[in-house]
């Protein structure tokens, strides 16, 4: 089973700011969030990751809240381009990292 | 493009008959992934190695699924005796272990159609 939880759809405006939720309320010390998108027919895009701490790079910003049951991912400029699915995942960052457990993420559509 | 390659892109087969794929990872990286999506789903976790060894196979790895990694750097993912059920996208994701966070790359895809 999946370890997070998203919810299933989302729209945003272009030119805006795109907030995306995630629910990991089960995750252990030793795993990082990661982010990965997936545009139609493509394979997943890895965006972003973290541990603890706020993440940004030049896709977008990771939000982790203190306690780190959750977390937001944030397309500040939003685009077209940007419509896809967005999957959260957690994984430990030992040696035996091992797969992803994908869910079913959240698909983004950025409407003109 | 991520580095990942994976080929053919596509493939239509009949049912009955054997497929092959192949994903070659990002040169340096020593873990290589296949995973498995249907239409409105999630990627499914099938399999990794290490190098040469293959360290896990899911429940969803039949008897008729067989995947290699030879020398440690491009893999091939069979399937014998295809079913219709089988008709998916399969993934492939390389890393580098060793780096703390491991991250995945993933390769675009390779799309089966059984008829």
């Amino acid at each position: 089973d999946a370890k997070t939880t998203q919810p299933p759809s989302m729209d945003c405006a272009e030119g805006r700011a795109a907030n995306l939720p995630c629910n990991h309320s089960t995750i252990s010390g030793n795993e990082y969030v990661y982010w990965y998108r997936q545009i139609h027919s493509q394979g997943p895009q890895y965006i972003i990751h973290g541990l603890k701490n706020n993440e940004t790079n030049e896709m977008a910003s990771l939000i982790i809240t203190e306690d780190r049951k959750s977390s937001t991912l944030i397309l500040p400029h939003a685009t077209l381009r940007d419509t896809a699915v967005y999957y959260c995942i957690v994984r430990p960052y030992n040696t035996n990292a091992g797969k992803s457990t994908f869910g079913d993420g959240t698909t983004l559509t950025v409407k003109p | 493009d991520t580095g990942v390659s994976q080929n053919p892109r596509h493939k239509i087969t009949k049912r009955g008959q054997n497929v092959t794929f192949r994903c070659d990872p990002i040169s340096e990286h020593n873990r290589l992934y296949w995973y498995r999506q249907t239409l409105g789903q999630g990627p499914e976790f099938l399999t990794y190695f290490q190098n040469e060894a293959q360290l896990e196979k899911s429940r969803l790895l039949s008897d008729r699924f067989s995947a290699e990694r030879p020398k440690g750097s491009f893999s091939t993912l069979e399937i014998q005796r295809t079913e219709q059920g089988d008709s998916a996208m399969y993934l492939c994701a390389s890393s580098l272990l060793g780096t703390l966070q491991e991250t995945q790359y993933f390769g675009p895809g390779t799309r089966l159609l059984v008829l």
